[in-house]
């Protein structure tokens, strides 16, 4: 059975710090990983899309690198801004068999 | 597109009453998802459908819970009877054609703004 863990729990930094999300998934055998956000009391967005024959995405000050042997994925925010303060939660697709989302890491960005 | 719309955005409801929560997928993606967010449990997966059709309802909890996708365009989640326990943030997501035959898309899952359910 397919866990997704995430570290860590919650992080709070300075605004304009570089920062690392880490997600692990504990079978390599995944279709896709995606990372998304959620500001309280909202909805999911999508953030990134890595497919499995893919290292990493990158959108705008995002990056987000796929190592399936590993199991792990990490989400690279730079040059980190309060906007960003919210919910980081990835999801792993198991070749349609089911979805598994982490727990999630919280994001504090202070000004 | 408006996105994935999903009503009502809240439901107050009385234990043993029946709940159905309604989802319209982004126009042209053929899976949809529905999805329980708590604090306990996060988010986790009902029941999705490819083209209309479930591919998996194992994460649907019990009988009470059904959800049918009558046409592309539309879903529903319905609890009946509701309890308590049932109260959560039921979010849709649907994605684009592609990846495995028979299998979820591969492609990106886009979220509703979810519906706040509260069984009293």
């Amino acid at each position: 059975k397919q866990e997704v863990t995430q570290i860590p729990a919650a992080l709070s930094v300075p605004e304009g710090e570089n920062l690392v999300l880490n997600c692990s998934f504990t079978d390599s055998a995944i279709y896709n990983l995606q990372w998304f956000r959620q500001d309280p009391g909202k909805g999911l967005t999508s953030l990134l899309l890595i497919q499995s024959s893919q290292r990493e995405q990158t959108s705008g000050r995002l990056n987000a690198s796929l190592d399936k042997s590993s199991g792990r994925s990490t989400l690279y925010i730079a040059a980190s801004q309060p906007g960003d303060s919210a919910t980081y939660l990835c999801a792993v697709d198991n070749y349609g068999q089911n979805f598994v989302f982490g727990p999630g890491t919280r994001l504090s960005v202070l000004p | 597109d408006a996105g994935v719309i999903q009503s009502p955005r809240h439901e107050v409801t009385e234990m043993g009453q029946e709940v159905t929560l309604r989802c319209k997928p982004i126009s042209g993606h053929n899976s949809l998802f529905w999805y329980r967010q708590t604090m306990m449990r996060g988010l986790e997966l009902l029941i999705y459908f490819n083209n209309n059709v479930p591919i998996d309802d194992s994460g649907m909890p019990e009988d009470r819970f059904s959800a049918k996708m009558p046409n592309a365009s539309f879903s529903t989640l319905k609890i009946q009877p509701s309890e308590p326990r049932d109260s959560a943030v039921y979010f849709c997501a649907s994605s684009s054609p592609g990846g495995n035959s028979g299998g979820a898309s591969y492609n990106e899952q886009f979220f509703g703004p979810g519906t706040r359910l509260t069984v009293l």
